[in-house]
């Protein structure tokens, strides 16, 4: 049974930066990509970037450029998001999600349940 | 970057009824394309992949065709547990883009 938990929900004072957790069981965690999907209130999805564990490797939207790090504890079966500069629109629901292989055309196949991170003054 | 575009936006529909939702990419993707479900206050849930292979678990009263740019979402027969919204998403290439989502409600 593959389950992504992540950490749970922050809020964060705007120019500052929150690290979300996503931690990894039921796979073997370095055979597939790990990505990041961030949703702001009643808007849609937003890849940020993603993780290839076993190749070390990420990808990054170009929106996220240089305020985004993404990075993978194949120890503990965990990846991390730290996003910085926050502002107040980066309050959203940020998912991590899995591809199903390393493959750079694998589909998700799971996703995690999501935390909310609120940028407020 | 492939732009998705969906259509309709939203739609009312009856319990019951068979519902085709539309997506389609700037450029072509082959078969890279997969759809999701999600519920208010819910994660998304994943459906389909390679345009048309349901995930496991996955009712069949869902199926997806298309490939290139142009790709249908089908819904047989509506179900309550089915009013949600709906995005597409390819994975052809780096930025990963998903569609804007088209949100299926009661009629």
């Amino acid at each position: 049974q593959v389950q992504l938990v992540q950490s749970g929900a922050e809020v964060k004072k705007p120019g500052s930066s929150v690290k979300v957790s996503c931690k990894a069981s039921g796979g073997t965690f370095s055979s597939y990509a790990i990505n990041w999907v961030r949703q702001a209130p009643g808007q849609g999805l937003e890849w940020m970037g993603g993780i290839i564990p076993v190749f070390g490797t990420t990808n990054y939207a170009q929106n996220f450029q240089g305020r985004v790090t993404i990075t993978a504890d194949e120890f503990t079966s965990t990846v991390y998001m730290e996003l910085n500069s926050l502002r107040s629109d980066d309050t959203a629901v940020f998912y991590c999600a899995r591809e199903r292989s390393s493959s750079s055309f694998a589909p998700i196949d799971y996703w995690g349940q999501g935390t909310l991170v609120t940028v407020s003054s | 970057d492939i732009q998705m575009t969906q259509s309709p936006s939203s739609l009312s529909a009856s319990v019951g009824d068979r519902v085709t939702i539309t997506c389609r990419a700037s450029q072509d993707i082959s078969n890279y394309l997969a759809w999701f479900q999600q519920k208010p206050g819910k994660a998304p849930k994943s459906l389909i992949y390679a345009a048309s292979s349901l995930q496991s678990g996955v009712p069949s009263k869902f199926s997806g065709s298309g490939s290139g740019t142009d790709f249908t979402l089908t819904i047989s027969s509506l179900q309550p547990e089915d009013f949600a919204t709906y995005f597409c998403q390819q994975y052809y290439g780096y930025p990963r883009t998903f569609g804007p989502g088209t949100k299926v409600d009661i009629k």
